[in-house]
């Protein structure tokens, strides 16, 4: 059972580049996430889809896009990517039951240079 | 904004000496919940609580959920190598989305 996977795991870009972090998770989860962590600030919600077919902002959506292709399927773009960005980012995903759990991937360490 | 605070935010003991890490909020979440990350991986769910006044255990680990729902705490008895991690509350908001905490950093020295 392999729940959240997430590729890739390390990455390096240079200031301007783009690139796309995938997400599938495999536990049929209706609500999927992107956070960023940085260290003192904890998680920080990027963007969510509380189902296939929608996506909305969090906290910090700025520089990033999302696409939820499918059930399974979440990704997140940088189109032009900035050092603020440096990072590392975990997708997660959640049921629908009354106070359901967050399951995480193994997160993507992103240094922009 | 809905907003969690923990403390503290690093913590180094001996290993045996006991620990209490707490979590407070500006808000009411539908619950909270107790994460443990390890380096290089993704938060693990330790426990949710949902009950005002509600204390949960899991082994050395007690759990206390504050009775009006805004603050909880993590004591950790007898505290061992292998509990060395990053702490992290998060709160489930009514909407089903997860508020995180900044964590609290535990080292745990042999």
């Amino acid at each position: 059972n392999a729940g959240v996977t997430q590729t890739p795991k390390f990455q390096v870009l240079k200031t301007g580049q783009s690139m796309t972090l995938q997400c599938a998770q495999d536990m049929n989860h209706n609500s999927m996430y992107w956070y960023r962590q940085d260290p003192g600030m904890g998680l920080r919600l990027i963007y969510y889809s509380a189902s296939e077919g929608t996506t909305d902002k969090g906290e910090v959506p700025n520089g990033y896009n999302v696409s939820r292709l499918n059930k399974r399927e979440f990704s997140l773009r940088l189109e032009s990517a900035a050092p603020s960005q440096t990072s590392v980012y975990f997708c997660a995903s959640s049921g629908r039951k009354m106070n359901t759990e967050a399951f995480f991937g193994q997160g993507t360490r992103l240094t922009v240079v | 904004t809905q907003l969690l605070e923990q403390s503290p935010q690093f913590l180094s003991i001996q290993e045996g000496e006991n620990l209490t890490v707490y979590c407070n909020s500006s808000s009411v979440f539908s619950s909270l919940q107790w994460y443990r990350q390890e380096p290089g991986e993704g938060p693990v769910l330790l426990v949710t609580v949902v009950t005002g006044g509600e204390v949960k255990k899991l082994k050395r680990l007690t759990f206390q959920f504050g009775d009006a729902r805004k603050d909880s705490s993590l004591h950790i008895t007898a505290a061992q190598p292998g509990d060395t991690g990053l702490y992290l509350c998060a709160g489930l908001t009514y909407g089903q989305n997860f508020v995180f905490g900044p964590g609290t950093r535990l080292s745990v020295l042999p």
